[in-house]
């Protein structure tokens, strides 16, 4: 199954910019990267998702390396809103079945 | 437009009743995915359909989960006889992917959560 990497945890303060890591070293050639976040009580969302280069909407930014062996969650200005589990993961080839990790908690902070 | 929903959104039963949890996707999404979170751990697959057929069913846990997706709308997960470690949010999802695809958007609802006493 596809694996990725994240920090347990991140905090951030409200109206900063906030990156978040994502570590993807198996992924392949033709993986997409995908992110979705899970708030409280709340099931997962989508938030972005790009192959090469950099995509952006309005949710957020994703920088992914060159090498795609790794990729950076962009949130321009943390809102309190953004207070939750965030998720980097590459889908299988099966239809698109998401296999999640532990994903990064993001805490934002006043 | 409705999103994914679920219901109920809370169970409680005793270990060795039945549940059956509900899942209405988006309308005109052919995929339907089931997942769970039990406490404390990341949040597994458990299976996929394709309209009304099993397109992977390898995160089911044992033979006490059934799912079904009779006519290809709506689809129930069946738990019998519930055991204390089934406690958990059990997740659907729905989406457009057509065969082949390997990325686009899951919508997921709120999760049903199951409580196994």
């Amino acid at each position: 199954d596809a694996k990725t990497t994240q920090p347990n945890s991140m905090e951030s303060n409200e109206e900063e910019p906030v990156h978040l890591p994502c570590n993807h070293s198996t992924i392949s050639g033709t993986d997409y990267i995908h992110w979705y976040r899970q708030l409280p009580s709340q099931g997962p969302e989508y938030v972005i998702h790009g192959l090469t280069s950099n995509v952006n909407n309005r949710m957020a930014s994703l920088a992914i390396a060159e090498d795609r062996k790794s990729s950076t969650l962009i949130l321009h200005r943390a809102t309190l809103r953004d207070a939750a589990v965030y998720y980097c993961i590459h889908p299988s080839h099966q239809g698109g079945k998401l296999i999640f990790g532990q994903g990064t908690e993001l805490s934002v902070k006043p | 437009e409705a999103g994914v929903t679920q219901f109920p959104s809370h169970s409680v039963i005793e270990k060795g009743q039945t549940v059956t949890l509900r899942c209405d996707p988006i309308s005109g999404h052919d995929n339907l995915y089931w997942y769970r979170r039990v406490m404390g751990k990341e949040i597994k697959f458990l299976l996929h359909f394709v309209k009304e057929s099993k397109q992977d069913e390898s995160g089911m846990p044992n033979n006490r989960f059934l799912a079904e997706r009779t006519g290809g709308t709506y689809s129930t997960l069946k738990v019998q006889p519930a055991e204390l470690e089934d406690s958990g949010v059990y997740f659907c999802a729905s989406s457009q992917l057509k065969s082949g695809q390997n990325t686009g958007e899951l919508f997921f609802g709120e999760g049903s959560r199951l409580t196994v006493l």
